[in-house]
């Protein structure tokens, strides 16, 4: 059963407009949410995350957002940029705990 | 960037044969994590580390075994290599659990 869900395997977005990439989740536990950004035969990078006491965190072009009651995650990206093409992560983990679940990934293409 | 180093970064091993995989870490973290990447599945767990000496189980650790005998490095072995461990391996440290993992660059393994 796939606790952290992204629904779309791929999203194209013109050069300068906003991206929004979703996630989903199922464990009513999971209390701190994080996004990474991966780049071909590179590790995934840390972009943001967010605590379950808050429902929005900006850093410069990255905001993401938390519905706690739709169990809901969102982050993105505004303006979009070419060098934003990536595959996107999400993950998710329960209050103390050692473990990350992950989403199986949404890769973004930011068109010129 | 974190320091976080793995070795080999490329390896073509046949079926069969034993494989270590090394995680050298600069950061002085405790935590330290194994994970494989694989099409359609995200990142998964394999195993982790909390401390010297101490690690435990992930989500697939069938056919896996770990080491931890410095703070620095995390051993990864696999002690009869099957063709369904063909992955891209992931190290990861985190400063405590509940905080954001810094990754590796990644160790490509093919078994034949």
């Amino acid at each position: 059963d796939q606790q952290v869900k992204q629904n779309s395997p791929s999203l194209s977005v013109q050069e300068g407009r906003i991206s929004i990439l979703n996630c989903d989740y199922t464990n009513s536990m999971f209390d701190y949410f994080l996004w990474y950004k991966k780049y071909p035969a590179e590790g995934p990078t840390f972009l943001i995350s967010i605590s379950s006491i808050k429902d929005k965190n900006e850093d410069g072009r990255f905001t993401v957002f938390l519905n706690k009651s739709a169990k809901h995650l969102s982050l993105h990206i505004v303006p979009s940029q070419p060098g934003d093409s990536a595959v996107y992560f999400c993950a998710a983990s329960e209050a103390g705990s050692y473990q990350l679940t992950f989403g199986k990934g949404t890769k973004l293409s930011v068109i010129p | 960037d974190a320091g976080i180093t793995q070795s080999p970064r490329h390896k073509v091993t046949e079926t069969g044969t034993p494989v270590t995989l090394r995680c050298h870490q600069t950061e002085n973290h405790r935590y330290m994590y194994w994970y494989r990447q694989d099409p359609g599945h995200g990142l998964r767990l394999i195993h982790y580390s909390y401390g010297v000496k101490d690690t435990d189980k992930g989500e697939v650790s069938d056919g896996y075994s770990v080491s931890r005998s410095k703070t620095e490095d995390f051993l990864l072995t696999l002690e009869s290599a099957t063709s369904s461990q063909t992955s891209v391996y992931f190290c990861a440290i985190s400063e405590q659990t509940g905080n954001e993992q810094f990754f590796g660059p990644g160790t490509r393994l093919t078994v034949l």
